[in-house]
């Protein structure tokens, strides 16, 4: 079975440019996460799909970050316009629906960020 | 005060020998704990779920202590291929998102 997938692996871009990342999770899981490591820090949760449904955004920083996941399917985080700050791994994971032991979020290898 | 924390080490260990990681959590709603294993530039990896009876998957046991509101992790007959970062991983009040700690490094050496 393939895990979960994310595009690009790598991204460098200049600071006010736009980058978007991409998420596949690992086919029928209907929770998708997202994470992100910036560099000496722990990670941090951004939000979490169910479904298509936005069901937590507490942890995305301001409004330059969108996250979308039209269908259900995969999910693409927007950055517009980028800031230095926003350098980092971005991850993303999936689980099952909740229930016992269901819920195990599993990670994708993440995309490395960084805005000059 | 942080979510989660943990002892960043490095633990610097020989082959062969018993090391236990500790993390400590601040939310006393928490349900779910994970011990994940993340090795130098890729993803997390889950190595366990803690329950509250413990458990134990070959050479690792994991603890969970609730009066305290902390977990551990026992690693026994160390391996090289055991040098890594373990991350403990702690649900929040929504149950569902995770607060990591920073990872405890783990070298063991021969």
């Amino acid at each position: 079975e393939a895990g979960v997938t994310q595009f690009p692996s790598h991204s460098v871009i200049e600071k006010g440019q736009t980058v978007t990342l991409r998420c596949d999770p690992i086919s029928g899981h209907d929770n998708l996460y997202w994470y992100r490591r910036v560099m000496g820090k722990e990670i941090k949760f951004l939000l979490h799909f169910v479904k298509e449904s936005k069901q937590d955004e507490s942890g995305m920083p301001n409004n330059r970050f969108l996250a979308e996941r039209t269908g259900g399917t995969y999910s693409t985080l927007k950055v517009q316009p980028a800031e230095l700050e926003d350098s980092g791994v971005y991850f993303c994971a999936s689980s099952q629906v909740r229930g016992f032991d269901t819920d195990t979020q599993y990670f994708g290898p993440g995309t490395r960020l960084t805005v000059l | 005060r942080k979510e989660v924390e943990q002892d960043p080490g490095p633990f610097n260990v020989p082959e062969g020998a018993t090391v236990a990681f500790n993390c400590t959590y601040s939310n006393s709603a928490s349900q779910s704990f994970f011990w994940y294993r993340q090795d130098c530039r890729k993803e997390p990896k889950l190595l366990m779920s803690v329950y509250s009876s413990g458990n134990e998957d070959g050479r690792f046991t994991a603890q969970l202590n609730r009066a305290s509101q902390y977990i551990s992790l026992l690693i026994r007959d160390s391996k090289l291929s055991d040098s890594a970062t373990y991350l403990c991983a702690v649900n929040d009040n929504s149950g569902y998102a995770l607060n990591f700690g920073k990872g405890t490094s783990l070298l063991v050496t021969p």
